[in-house]
């Protein structure tokens, strides 16, 4: 089975409303990050977290290394947040990472 | 600074056809990534050297791809005899080690194989 598990796998939201993506590991891991994609775009990272609250503008992410699980909180939504995000675990100190297939967010006017 | 630079952009193969692509990573990352990434799935890590040393290529089907970064800097993946199912967009990343940073990716390379 996967190792990380996203969720919602898609999500359709109006400019303005909030949104909650999820991440769940099966495995223990050192650190995770999350990326945005946009389609056909490279990907880019928007938190390194190891564990713990950071926030970013719009953005904040809680991970909780040791219940294996970490939240991508969006406020506000805009159109131009639409787009993939994807989760990574990091199980080794290597810089190897593990994704999930993504949550696919769509912000309609 | 230049970000991850890649190429092609695009490849189109027929089954059984080479093809092979390139990656520049950010001066001075001396670990370096090949991801495929199948359509509406994550990254998948293929390999990933330090400097020109393989560390990890577990994930290589090594009978038709192989991956070579001879000087520690550039970097080129190959398929030797493509299928349908390697049809996907392979993406270039490099990080500096021990740094915590965040890797950097490159804009990939979409590979349909017909």
């Amino acid at each position: 089975g996967q190792q990380v598990q996203q969720s919602p796998t898609s999500l359709v939201l109006q400019e303005g409303e909030n949104a909650e993506l999820q991440c769940n590991f099966s495995t223990s891991l050192n650190s995770m990050q999350w990326f945005y994609q946009r389609p056909g775009g490279s990907l880019i990272s928007v938190f390194y977290n190891p564990s713990g609250t950071k926030q970013s503008g719009r953005l904040t992410s809680t991970t909780v290394i040791k219940e294996r699980r970490s939240s991508l909180h969006i406020s506000s939504s805009q159109i131009t947040d639409s787009g993939t995000y994807l989760c990574a675990m990091e199980r080794t100190n290597t810089g190897k990472l593990t994704f999930g297939d993504g949550t696919v967010l769509t912000v309609k006017p | 600074e230049a970000g991850v630079t890649q190429s092609p952009r695009y490849a189109v193969l027929q089954e059984g056809q080479a093809v092979s692509f390139w990656c520049d990573p950010i001066s001075g990352h001396d670990t370096l990534y090949w991801y495929q990434q199948p359509r509406d799935q994550g990254p998948q890590l293929l390999v990933y050297f330090r400097d020109e040393a393989v560390i990890d290529n577990s994930q290589l089907p090594s009978d038709r791809f192989s991956a070579v970064r001879p000087k520690g800097t550039n970097s080129t993946l190959k398929i030797q005899s493509a299928k349908q199912g390697d049809t996907a967009t392979y993406l270039c990343a490099s990080s500096l080690t021990g740094s915590n940073e965040r890797l950097f990716f490159g804009h990939g390379t979409k590979l349909s194989v017909l």
